[in-house]
């Protein structure tokens, strides 16, 4: 069964304080790995998609990087509206290859 | 721009009373989705259309249906809904299935009383 697990839970930081997230998988086989960003009462805000070991993509202040077992989420030098949940999820080869199993998530909170 | 609309964003209902959620699509995208999910939960996938094929998950209750009158629709029905089925209800679209992103609506905040 695919796990995807994302730690820590919450990350409390001050505004340009840099750090990371991080999202472990155990899948059959990787058909791609997804982040999306939450904001509290709305749906997932996609942001990138990995799909193979050593692949990096940026997006302003946010980088994310994938290894064959996990995958980071840094985050240069937040600010506030940085704060939201993020969600990792995969996504499988074989018959399921449509679903995407989902993390819990990290909840950021980037104080000013 | 395009998109993926979700009405209504907060649905009120009574224990047992039927109610129905709908989700459009500008995107002109093959497939949609419905998920749930619950406070500080991962979303769970209820079922998805790929063009007028039904897929439902193994593991979803009975009490949830799905249709897909077009392209641009889908409805979630929920026949008898518990106080368990309280939660948000995403809808999501992608390309195609396999290596195609999914792209979220702003999901239905249901109450049940």
């Amino acid at each position: 069964e695919d796990q995807v697990t994302q730690s820590p839970e919450a990350l409390r930081l001050q505004e340009g304080e840099s750090s990371s997230l991080n999202c472990s998988y155990t899948v059959s086989g990787l058909r791609g790995l997804f982040w999306y960003r939450q904001d509290p009462g709305k749906g997932p805000e996609f942001l990138f998609t990995l799909y193979s070991a050593g692949e990096e993509k940026e997006k302003e202040r946010l980088k994310a990087t994938l290894t064959k077992k996990e995958s980071f989420l840094h985050i240069t030098a937040p600010k506030p509206e940085d704060s939201a949940t993020y969600l990792c999820a995969v996504q499988a080869g074989g018959g399921s290859n449509y679903k995407l199993t989902f993390g819990k998530g990290t909840l950021l909170t980037v104080n000013p | 721009d395009a998109m993926v609309i979700q009405n209504p964003r907060y649905q009120v209902t009574q224990f047992g009373k039927p109610v129905t959620l709908s989700c459009s699509q500008t995107l002109n995208h093959n497939v949609m989705y419905w998920y749930q999910q619950k406070s500080s939960q991962a979303p769970k996938l209820l079922f998805h259309y790929y063009d007028k094929d039904f897929n439902n998950e193994a593991d979803t209750p009975d009490n949830f249906q799905s249709r897909r009158p077009n392209t641009s629709f889908c409805f979630l029905d929920i026949r008898s809904p518990g106080l368990g089925d309280a939660a948000m209800y995403l809808c999501a679209t992608s390309r195609d299935l396999g290596r195609a992103e999914q792209f979220f609506g702003p999901g239905t905040r249901l109450t049940v009383l």
